[in-house]
């Protein structure tokens, strides 16, 4: 029971291709969201859902899809890769509360070429 | 724009050594401040969560302040170890998190 898991850990893919991040957690959590991690930026919110089939745009939205069928998963898909989106992503879960810990994944780290 | 500053950006420190990282924000109001650890390669974890109402929170040679009035908090860890090495990353909660850059620190022996 690994608690929130990512996969793939390392992904490399071309500049145009589709590409699908997976976020699995096992705490039932009603919260998870999706962060990249840049040099020279704090951590920035790109979607995140507060239930199965409730979601919604953070900071930084544009060129990612997200969906959440069941409570436990949360895919990110980059529909057609760019090299800006070479980065460090991070998923994490919460409870319901404002002040529940927020977990967070070991992180994907994606390289578009 | 960030919203939380953290300083300084990097430092070096001796094993036992103590150490004291800052943090500036200007998220307004928040519903609480959070600071995390995150090693190399890894995901952040938690290390205090404070509410506004707050002025200190420990865990272990851990301890976080806050003053609400300046939107200032700090990190002070105690006798520090070779283990500390990571990046400390200060986040406010409004109630979505706004991260700093954070502060890698490294431990020396």
């Amino acid at each position: 029971d690994a608690g929130i898991t990512q996969s793939p850990r390392y992904k490399i893919t071309e500049t145009g291709r589709q590409v699908t991040l997976m976020c699995h957690q096992t705490w039932s959590h009603s919260y998870m969201f999706w962060y990249r991690q840049d040099l020279g930026h704090g951590l920035r919110l790109i979607y995140y859902s507060a239930a199965a089939d409730i979601t919604d745009k953070g900071e930084v939205p544009d060129g990612y899809v997200v969906s959440r069928s069941k409570t436990e998963n949360f895919p990110l898909t980059l529909e057609s890769a760019t090299r800006s989106q070479t980065s460090v992503y991070f998923c994490a879960s919460r409870g319901n509360g404002l002040y529940n810990e927020q977990f967070f994944g070991p992180g994907t780290r994606l390289t578009v070429l | 724009k960030n919203q939380v500053e953290q300083s300084p950006q990097s430092l070096i420190i001796l094993e036992g050594k103590n150490c004291t990282l800052q943090c500036n924000y200007t998220v307004s109001p928040f519903s609480n401040l959070r600071w995390y650890k995150q090693d190399t390669g890894r995901g952040p974890v938690s290390l205090t969560i404070m509410t506004f109402s707050e002025n200190t929170k420990s865990n272990g040679r851990y301890t976080a302040t806050l003053d609400a009035d300046t939107k200032q908090s700090s990190l002070h860890i105690t006798a520090s170890q070779l283990s500390d090495s990571a990046s400390y990353i200060c986040v406010v909660s409004e109630p979505t998190l706004t991260f700093g850059k954070g502060t890698m620190l490294l431990v020396s022996p």
